[in-house]
């Protein structure tokens, strides 16, 4: 089974700087690997996703992640924050589909990224 | 818009209440899932279909049922509420590995 480990329950950076959230995943093959954004009272955003060509990704709202075989690893970055960025941010896995279907993603549990001014 | 609509979006339920939350998608897509998310803990898988008429359990299944009678919907059901399942449920569906799709959330309380 699959598994993803965000560490930091808690980021907080100032606004114009550098953002990292970091992911680390588990899993007995390659797999797909996801973004997602959560502001207050919302759904979930796709800000980005991996599954398979570039290992590094680009996404919305200027945020990209590098896929990291060799680490496994999947970190989400943005070279300068703003004060809209705030929300929690989740990391997400699956396996390729097989013939039995999908089992849908595995979620990390979250990053809650807050900007200071 | 096309999309994934979750009803009721807010609910309150004593305790030993019963009550369905209704997942609609209209894009066609094969699979379905029940999400719950509660603080420090992300999104947890409670059940799943790969298609209509199947189901499957995922990692938070008791105290969960759930139907797809139809390939457009998925119910997830509480027979019995209990305080342990306030959470806000999230409903997703997807055609492939590579997209799904989550509907806005229902905010669950049981008191």
């Amino acid at each position: 089974a699959q598994s993803v480990t965000q560490l930091g329950s808690h980021v907080s950076v100032s606004e114009g700087a550098l953002v990292l959230l970091r992911c680390n995943y588990s899993s007995s093959v390659p797999p797909y690997l996801f973004w997602y954004v959560q502001y207050p009272n919302q759904g979930l955003q796709l800000l980005l996703k991996y599954t398979t060509g570039a290992t590094l990704v680009k996404g919305i709202n200027g945020f990209e992640a590098e896929f990291k075989k060799s680490e496994t690893s999947f970190h989400l970055t943005k070279p300068s924050a703003h004060m809209s960025d705030a929300a929690e941010y989740f990391c997400a896995v699956t396996l390729p589909m097989t013939g039995g279907g999908a089992d849908g993603l595995t979620f990390g549990k979250g990053t809650h990224l807050i900007i200071q001014p | 818009n096309a999309g994934v609509t979750q009803t009721p979006k807010f609910r309150v339920l004593k305790t030993g209440q019963s009550m369905t939350l209704l997942c609609a998608q209209d894009m066609n897509h094969e699979y379905m899932y029940w999400y719950r998310q509660d603080p420090g803990m992300g999104l947890r898988l409670i059940h799943y279909s790969v298609g209509e008429g199947t189901t499957a359990k995922g990692e938070v299944p008791d105290g969960y049922n759930v139907s797809r009678l139809k390939k457009q919907n998925f119910l997830l059901g509480l027979e019995s509420a209990a305080p342990s399942q306030t959470s806000v449920y999230f409903c997703a569906s997807s055609q492939s590995n590579y997209g799904y799709t989550f509907g806005s959330g229902t905010r669950l309380t049981v008191v």
